[in-house]
């Protein structure tokens, strides 16, 4: 069955360090990825999008992802975070090209300690 | 950056009573889509809107949903008579043209079916 996971309900990183949120998907052909962000009381807005190319995507924020097709994953990662990261992020895929609508995960929860 | 909007933000209702979400997409968008989210789970596709046809919908977009563009500028999702399940967090969006895979999304309207 074609699916997109994110493993993780919640993580916690210390302000400064590196964080990652993780995604891996099931799906047969090539997918296109994308990670969203949603901020308290805000609509889902869009981090950044893998759809060919380089596996490394660089999206807004300082945020970055690498798709890594032999594990199936879509991580999104960023070097040093930040307070306001802390917010909710969804990977989401777009299995079929022609088909418009977007499979999102359950979303994971970051929060950044100060 | 422009910016979906929905109203009303939140809605509360009884079982088997209509309901109309509303949302006003970006105004040169020509996509629009309609998602929910029931509490702790994921965001689920509805129906994507196109030309003023629906293009695809899931299983959830059965006979008791509608969509409408009934003016130009608004897009709604009628609910015919609601359920209890239909309790969710439904999110609007829309996106300019086929090719650009960037979703922008409303703040939601919380639907409480009691």
């Amino acid at each position: 069955a074609q699916s997109v996971a994110q493993p993780e309900d919640q993580v916690n990183v210390a302000e400064g360090n590196p964080l990652t949120v993780k995604c891996t998907y099931s799906v047969s052909g090539n997918p296109y990825l994308f990670w969203y962000v949603q901020y308290p009381n805000r609509g889902l807005q869009f981090l950044l999008k893998y759809i060919t190319g380089d596996n490394l995507v660089k999206g807004s924020y300082g945020f970055e992802a690498e798709f890594n097709k032999s594990q199936t994953s879509f991580h999104l990662k960023k070097p040093s975070a930040l307070v306001s990261d802390s917010a909710l992020y969804f990977c989401a895929v777009r299995f079929q090209t022609g088909a418009n609508n977007l499979f999102f995960g359950t979303g994971t929860r970051l929060t950044v300690i100060p | 950056e422009p910016e979906v909007t929905q109203t009303p933000s939140h809605q509360v209702t009884q079982m088997g009573q209509e309901v109309i979400l509303r949302c006003v997409p970006i105004s040169n968008h020509l996509y629009f889509y309609w998602y929910r989210q029931i509490l702790g789970q994921k965001v689920e596709f509805l129906v994507s809107f196109y030309n003023n046809e629906i293009s695809e919908k899931s299983e959830i977009f059965d006979d008791q949903f509608s969509v409408e563009r009934p003016d130009g500028s608004n897009f709604t999702l009628k609910i015919r008579s609601t359920k209890l399940e239909d309790s969710a967090m439904y999110f609007c969006a829309s996106k300019s043209v086929a090719w650009v895979e960037k979703l922008f999304f409303g703040s939601g309207t919380q639907l409480s079916v009691l």
